[in-house]
C-alpha cells in the first residue's frame, strides 16, 4: 500500500533561517506531487506541484522554492525564512492514471517563524 | 483564484442529527470531490463526483452535484461526535488538471 511521510510535524525557526521540509512516498512509482500552505481557519493553497522529476510548477511567486531529486521525494525550501512563511504545510500525492486527481496528505509541518 | 466556496463556515450540530454542507464554485469542471481534516493533520478524501453523475453515496455520506448551478452539498446522516472536523470540496479547476482548487472548508462540531 501506499504512504506518505512528511517531517518534521512542527518546526520553529528564526526570520532570516533557510527552511527544508521533505516529503517522501513509498508504494507508488511517478506520483504527481504537491505542496500546500494552509493558514489558520482557512483552505489550502498550491506552492508547488510536480509530474515528473525536474518539471515543478511554482503556482505563487513567494520565498519559497521545491526540488524534486528523486521521483518520490519532495522537498520544499527555503534561503531566508520570513515572517510571513509561518504556517502548515502539507505535502499530497496523487497518481497519474486514472484516479489522477484524488491526492492523498501528509500529516503536514506547522511552521512558526519566529 | 478560489473555485470552492463551502457554507456555512461552521456548523455545530448535536450528535444523531445530520449535517449538510455546501460548496459552489465557478468553473466547469470534471470531478468534484470532498476532504475531510481533523484539527491539526492532513486531509482525507472522502467521496469524489463526476460532473456526469448528480448523487453518490457512502456509507453516511451522500453528495449531490448541480453542474446547472455549479454547486454541490455533502451530508452527513445520523452525525457522530468523531465526525467533528473541518470538510473541503475539491475541483480540478480547468477540467482535467493534475491540480485541485480547494474551497475555505466549513467546521463541523458535533455535540455528544
Amino acid at each position: 500500500s501506499q504512504t506518505i511521510h512528511q517531517w518534521p510535524a512542527t518546526l520553529v525557526q528564526p526570520v532570516g533561517s533557510p527552511l527544508s521540509l521533505e516529503c517522501t512516498v513509498e508504494g507508488t512509482s511517478n506520483p504527481n506531487l504537491y505542496w500546500y500552505r494552509q493558514a489558520a481557519g482557512r483552505g489550502l493553497q498550491l506552492l508547488f506541484y510536480s509530474i515528473g522529476i525536474d518539471q515543478i510548477s511554482s503556482e505563487v511567486p513567494q520565498n519559497l522554492s521545491a526540488s524534486r531529486p528523486q521521483d518520490r521525494q519532495f522537498i520544499l525550501s527555503s534561503k531566508k525564512l520570513l515572517l510571513s512563511d509561518s504556517g502548515f504545510y502539507l505535502c499530497a500525492w496523487s497518481t497519474t492514471g486514472i484516479a489522477k486527481n484524488i491526492q492523498y496528505f501528509g500529516a503536514g509541518t506547522r511552521l512558526s517563524v519566529l | 483564484s478560489q473555485q470552492g466556496e463551502e457554507d456555512p463556515q461552521a456548523l455545530s450540530i448535536q450528535e444523531g442529527e445530520n449535517a449538510t454542507m455546501n460548496c459552489s464554485y465557478k468553473t466547469s469542471i470534471n470531478n468534484l470531490q470532498w476532504y475531510r481534516q481533523n484539527s491539526g493533520r492532513g486531509l482525507v478524501h472522502l467521496i469524489l463526483i463526476r460532473s456526469n453523475e448528480r448523487e453518490k453515496h457512502s456509507g453516511r455520506l451522500r453528495v449531490t452535484l448541480d453542474t446547472s448551478k455549479k454547486s454541490s452539498s455533502l451530508l452527513i446522516t445520523a452525525s457522530r461526535a468523531a465526525d467533528t472536523a473541518s470538510y473541503f470540496c475539491a475541483t480540478d479547476g480547468d477540467g482535467g488538471s493534475e491540480k485541485l482548487v480547494f474551497g475555505k472548508g466549513t467546521k463541523l462540531t458535533v455535540n455528544p
